[in-house]
């Protein structure tokens, strides 16, 4: 069976420092990947999305970046992160070819102070 | 452009009673998938069930179902016997048919109903 993997499970950053957010997936080979963000109380919104190695599309401009370096890695980055970049990151897989349910990672609750 | 509206944002129900949560959405779409998200004090996002718009039938999952009326854009789900445990937020989400490989096959959620059962 599949199961998707992300750590660090919880984050404590400063203003200005970087971020890297990682998330694999298990049991599965060429999956859709997706980055989700949620702000407390609200809703999911796609950050990027993966349709393969080093295919990164982007769908709000910020200071977050992505990378796929391998099939079943999808990672989250920034440079220097901003007080609104706090919030609720989820990672989704999908099948590439036939799925079209999303299934979602634990999370990863970062907090910039 | 696809929107998803879920004008409940909160509700509760007593443990053991049935209890229906809206969405309504916006789509051009013909062919199209819808879904259900719940989403505990964990905060993991469970899928909870799925609709295929091309059926007609009504999808079933145990206690939960839906009522999906394609001309109205209604995609209303039904939790029976409430359990204490259903205590989440439910998210209602949209996704466009994408049968190509290589497609983005992107979700576009609802702003959620947190639902809280009662003892």
């Amino acid at each position: 069976s599949q199961t998707i993997h992300q750590w660090p499970a919880t984050l404590v950053q400063p203003v200005g420092s970087p971020l890297s957010l990682e998330c694999t997936v298990e049991g599965t080979s060429n999956p859709n990947l997706y980055w989700y963000r949620q702000a407390a109380g609200r809703g999911l919104q796609l950050l990027f999305y993966s349709v393969g190695i080093g295919q990164i599309s982007s769908e709000v401009p910020q200071n977050l970046s992505a990378s796929r370096p391998q099939d079943r890695q999808f990672i989250l980055s920034s440079k220097k992160l901003l007080l609104s970049d706090s919030g609720f990151y989820l990672c989704a897989w999908t099948l590439g070819v036939a799925g079209y349910e999303q299934y979602f990672g634990p999370g990863t609750r970062l907090t910039v102070t | 452009a696809q929107t998803v509206t879920q004008s409940q944002p909160e509700m509760s129900v007593q443990e053991a009673e049935t209890v229906t949560l809206s969405c309504t959405y916006d789509t051009s779409e013909s062919n199209y998938y819808l879904f259900w998200y719940k989403q505990p004090p964990s905060r993991q996002m469970i899928l909870v069930i799925r609709q295929e718009a091309y059926k007609q039938q009504n999808a079933t999952e145990n206690r939960f179902s839906v009522n999906f009326q394609k001309a109205a854009k209604s995609f209303s789900l039904k939790i029976s016997d409430s359990q204490l445990g259903d205590t989440a937020m439910y998210f209602c989400a949209f996704m466009k048919h994408e049968p190509l490989s290589g497609s983005a096959r992107q979700l576009t959620f609802g702003s959620g109903t947190q639902l809280t059962v009662l003892p």
